[in-house]
């Protein structure tokens, strides 16, 4: 079955790197996504890994992907208040026509 | 990505009432979805609705309690019937992305029953 775990709660310092982590049960999940959740709007999607690639950079984001291991992690450079929010890791088998697994988030919060 | 709008974006309901919820895209999509996340929770996958056919529902859900429409490619609402204070969530929709590797979210719809 499909299943997604991450930690419940990160909390760092403004200006040091976060690394949020993930890890999927999944061995048919072809893309990996980072969702951000900030309180008291929807969901806004980040950045996404396909699962033959093994990292992914985006400006301050950087995403790795340990296919063997079922692991993904998310790492934000120079962090600031404003990351402050939720951070959802999600699986698809076959991206944005079926469904999307989401796990529980990572509540991220930033110390000034 | 799409424009997504949802309305209401809250709403405080009775128990023994129904809410629709209505999901507007700025462009047309084949597949919309409906998500609920319940409080401290994450999301749950409601069903997926494709324009011309009925929805499909995961396991769990009926469509007795969420029934769906989709009358056009741009538009879609998910009803909660009946309901209980259980079904105080946050409702999403969602529709696929241009290139249909990711899908991208309304803001939801913020439902508490008393």
């Amino acid at each position: 079955g499909e299943d997604v775990e991450q930690s419940l709660f990160l909390s760092v310092r403004e200006g040091d790197s976060s690394v949020i982590n993930c890890t999927y049960t999944d061995s048919s999940s072809t893309y990996l996504y980072w969702y951000k959740q900030e309180p008291g709007a929807g969901l806004q999607l980040l950045t996404y890994i396909f699962s033959n690639m093994d990292m992914k950079q985006d400006q301050r984001l950087t995403v790795l992907l340990n296919k063997k291991d079922k692991h993904l992690s998310l790492r934000i450079a120079d962090t600031q208040t404003g990351d402050s929010a939720i951070y959802f890791c999600a699986e698809s088998k076959t991206g944005g026509y079926q469904k999307v697994t989401f796990g529980i988030g990572t509540k991220l919060q930033v110390i000034p | 990505s799409a424009v997504i709008s949802q309305k209401p974006s809250r709403d405080i309901c009775q128990r023994g009432t129904s809410l629709t919820i209505q999901c507007q895209v700025d462009s047309q999509v084949t597949m919309m979805f409906w998500y609920r996340q319940q409080p401290g929770q994450s999301l749950t996958l409601i069903a997926t609705a494709n324009q011309g056919s009925e929805a499909t529902y995961e396991s769990g859900f009926v469509i007795d309690k969420f029934p769906i429409s989709r009358p056009n490619l741009t538009f879609s609402t998910l009803t909660v019937s009946n309901m209980s204070p259980e079904d105080s969530s946050i409702y999403l929709c969602s529709v696929e992305g241009l290139t249909q590797e990711t899908q991208y979210f309304g803001p939801g719809t913020r439902l508490l029953v008393l």
